[in-house]
Formats: C-alpha cells, structure tokens, sequence
C-alpha cells in the first residue's frame, strides 16, 4: 500500500465550476498535509498546508482534512483554465518524512 | 528571496559518464531534500539531509548515486556511471521551519541520458 494514494484522473471541469480533488494516507500519525500545484514542465509550488481537522479556506481554494478517515480533499472554487495543472497531495509521516502522491492531472475546460 | 537554486537546468550526457547535479537551498533553511519524478514513478525522495547531515537516503536507488551537503548553503546530488534509466527530472527542495514542515522547491534540472 502506498502512503499517499490520489487518483492520477484526468479530471475534467468545465469554467466556473468546482473542482474537487481527493488524497488518502496510510499513516494515522501523520501530522502536517499540503496540496501542491505542478505546471507542466515547471516545479510544485504549494498552495495550501493544513494540519488540523476541518476546512481551511484561501481565496478560491478550500483544503479538509479528516484524520479519522485519513483524508485529505482540495476543492477549487470558479475554477479557471489557469488551474490546469497536475495537483499532488503531500503528507508528513510519523517519523517526519516527506510523502507524495502520484498527482491528479486537472483540465478546466473554457 | 532567491527561492531554491539548482544547476544546470538542463543536462545531457551519455551513458556511463558522471553527472553532477547542484543546489542552493534558501538561506536560513535546515533541511534540504532531493527529488526525482518521471512519469511511470512521480516524485521519489531520493535523500534528505538536516543540518548539513544526511538522514534518511533510504530513496537513494543505488550505489551510483551519491549526495553531499558539505555546508548549510550548498548540495550536490552526484550519478556515476550515468545510465539511460536515469533519466528524470531532478528536483531539490529545501525547508526552514520544521513545525510548518513546508518544502520550497527549485526549478529542477532535466537529465537524459542517451
């Protein structure tokens, strides 16, 4: 089992609509969690940490966060052709390391 | 802030000559890691150094690959005998507060091995 699983999509959204992007760890331990958003052909950029349960709200984007369920989801709200881009869901784990998910490839469709 | 350096950009070599990769990571950061992605694999954690000490290289493939961190502002990420299945985008990331526990990423710089 890998530690981080996302689904590699393409996920598909029209304009102006909302995007919802899902991770699952396997770590119950794990403490910090971030969403990372990769161009093609360009290195991640973060875009959202969150390391309590709840919803964590920036601008257009929404991260949750459920550790009893080890879930992590990003939504993107009025999603525009300028998000398309591959987004990969990363989690700390019990000893610190660093874990990456495989990424989901989104498209927003003018 | 100059952000995570890395250098070259770009690389192209042939197999079994040595490549050597470089990065800065930003100033005042403790922790500097090193990445690989390809697209069969994602990003892999090759090594990653705290205090200019390596910590975990478990990700480390094999005894080609090497790394160093000889000081807080400088790591090379070295593969000798270079091998077409090297070929990858290498990424170094670096990170200052380790309760944020955020990595900012360099450029990259793009391999291939012919």
């Amino acid at each position: 089992q890998k530690e981080v699983e996302q689904n590699s999509g393409p996920l598909s959204v029209p304009e102006g609509a909302i995007a919802s992007l899902n991770c699952t760890y396997s770590d119950r331990g794990s403490q910090s969690f971030f969403w990372y958003r990769q161009y093609s052909g360009k290195s991640p950029e973060l875009i959202m940490s969150i390391y309590s349960n709840g919803d964590k709200e920036d601008g257009r984007f929404t991260a949750q966060l459920n550790k009893a369920s080890q879930y992590v989801s990003l939504l993107i709200r009025d999603s525009q052709p300028s998000d398309s881009a591959t987004y990969l869901c990363a989690v700390t784990g019990t000893g610190n390391q660093f874990y990456f998910g495989t990424g989901t490839s989104l498209t927003v469709i003018p | 802030d100059a952000g995570v350096i890395q250098s070259p950009r770009h690389e192209v070599t042939e197999m079994g000559q040595e490549v050597t990769l470089r990065c800065k990571p930003i100033s005042g950061h403790n922790s500097l890691f090193w990445y690989r992605q390809t697209m069969m694999r994602g990003l892999e954690l090759l090594i990653y150094f705290n205090n200019n000490v390596p910590i975990d290289d478990s990700g480390m493939p094999e005894d080609r690959f090497s790394a160093k961190m000889p000081n807080a502002s400088f790591s090379t990420l070295k593969i000798q005998p270079s091998e077409p299945r090297d070929s990858a985008v290498y990424f170094c990331a670096s990170r200052g507060q380790a309760v944020l526990n955020i990595q900012y990423f360099g450029a990259g710089t793009r391999l291939s091995v012919l």
